[in-house]
């Protein structure tokens, strides 16, 4: 696709339920992130994938939250026995690997809604 | 590790007023540094950007300039509109100094409220 894609669009789901939420980047772009955004917050960085480097996982907040990446494609983060607090956008964007411009293209989220 | 300091909000202005958002920023490597902007109900996208000492990004009449000398990129508009109301996340991707490609650091964003 053109751009980042994630799915689904929106979740709602019972305190104590997993959940796994879906993140297609652009083509060709390397890097992919995670970010949370709570409700009148700004961006929580949750993890960060570069190619086939170790991710960065020093913003997970839990060892409730993992995420997964084969290779430059698709991501899945997982929240197990999710919890009120975990209720927020989660945001998906990713990056080329090229020159200095490294702006990253973020997806339209997922909204979560832990009741 | 890296970080982006900019001004809480929310800032309110009235129309055609003059509007600034600082940002500062800690970076180990050479950063380049961005304003995205979310509008409501929408995602986050880029506003403008600049990838190297006293280079200004440009966008829909706002402006930044990369200030080494004092880390910062603040964001500048002459004349806001009520179609500006949204909040600006100030960012930065460093390279680090082995040249090396790093994760694009956030700011917590400045919403920006215009009336008419």
């Amino acid at each position: 696709g053109a751009g980042v894609s994630q799915s689904p669009s929106n979740k709602v789901t019972e305190k104590g339920k997993d959940v796994e939420l879906r993140c297609d980047p652009i083509s060709g772009h390397t890097a992919l992130y995670w970010y949370r955004q709570r409700l009148g917050q700004g961006l929580e960085f949750l993890i960060y994938f570069q190619g086939n480097s170790a991710p960065d996982k020093s913003g997970l907040p839990s060892d409730r939250f993992s995420a997964e990446r084969t290779g430059e494609s698709v991501s899945t983060l997982t929240i197990q026995r999710t919890q009120q607090e975990d209720s927020a956008v989660y945001l998906c964007a990713s990056s080329p690997f090229r020159g200095m411009d490294t702006e990253a293209f973020f997806g339209q989220g997922t909204r979560l809604t832990v009741v | 590790g890296d970080s982006v300091t900019q001004m809480e909000g929310p800032v309110t202005l009235s129309e055609e007023a003059f509007l600034t958002i600082n940002c500062t920023y800690t970076a180990t490597g050479y950063p380049s540094l961005f304003w995205y902007v979310q509008y409501p109900g929408e995602g986050l996208q880029l506003l403008l950007k600049a990838t190297k000492a006293d280079d200004k990004g440009s966008n829909k009449g706002f402006e930044a300039t990369y200030r080494k000398e004092t880390t910062s990129f603040h964001l500048e508009k002459g004349s806001v509109q009520v179609s500006d109301s949204a909040v600006y996340f100030c960012a930065l991707s460093d390279r680090g100094n082995s040249g090396g490609y790093q994760k694009v650091t956030f700011g917590i964003g400045t919403k920006l409220q215009v009336i008419p």
